[in-house]
């Protein structure tokens, strides 16, 4: 295990609906981020967390919003979905050292497989 | 901004090979490059980082080279087994930052 858990694992959710998703970290990172990975896409960035201070947000549509109450827990609420949204959706933590020049690896979740119906 | 590109088609390899697999960036040098795989899924899982001034790391049968100059980094599995079979995906920090862009990945098969 890399440390890094998601739940669920997998999630069917009709357009109406709203869920949750959640991510926690064991390894003491300061650096949580959440991404969207479709088939034959590339990892898509979506939001990053460094010590619980929202950094990016990469153009995401509203219907998804983030929560990082600690730096341990990262969440990503969803209401509204569309089935173009159907995706695995990955978490994962770093620990970012400028004063190294950064480059510290990221460690993922399993992720969570959302169908979206 | 950065583009990754990696070979979209399968690489496909007799067990006992060496692997080679290319990822190739178009505008500015990264500080660092990372290799990760990923198994169909699961999450990416880090392999090794090699850093702008180092030509050439290895990790058991694993080697990665960065050429700065080609704006290219290649993966070489040697001994290829057929649990080597897998994506592997190449990483790049965003501009100066430790936020990463993930290629597409190539898809490794060995074949016993």
């Amino acid at each position: 295990e890399t440390g890094v858990t998601q739940t669920p694992r997998h999630l069917v959710m009709g357009m109406t609906n709203k869920k949750s998703l959640k991510c926690e970290q064991h390894l003491g990172h300061n650096a949580m981020y959440w991404y969207k990975q479709s088939a034959k896409k590339p990892l898509e960035l979506m939001f990053v967390y460094n010590f619980k201070e929202q950094t990016e947000n990469n153009s995401v549509p509203s219907r998804f919003s983030p929560e990082c109450p600690n730096s341990s827990h990262l969440f990503l609420h969803l209401h509204t979905l569309q089935p173009e949204d159907s995706a695995l959706y990955l978490c994962a933590s770093s620990q970012p050292d400028p004063l190294a020049g950064g480059g510290y690896e990221q460690y993922f979740g399993p992720g969570t497989r959302l169908t979206v119906t | 901004s950065q583009k990754i590109e990696q070979n979209s088609e399968a690489l496909n390899i007799q067990e006992g090979k060496t692997a080679t697999l290319t990822c190739n960036y178009t505008n500015y040098s990264p500080a660092y490059l990372q290799w990760y795989r990923q198994d169909p899924g699961r999450g990416p899982v880090f392999l090794l980082l090699i850093r702008e001034n180092e030509k050439e790391k290895r990790k058991e049968r694993l080697k990665v080279t960065f050429d700065t100059t080609l704006k290219q980094s290649l993966f070489h599995i040697t001994a290829s087994q057929p649990a080597d079979s897998a994506t592997y995906l190449c990483a790049l920090p965003m501009d100066s930052s430790y936020k990463l862009i993930f290629g597409s990945g190539t898809r490794l098969l060995v074949r016993p």
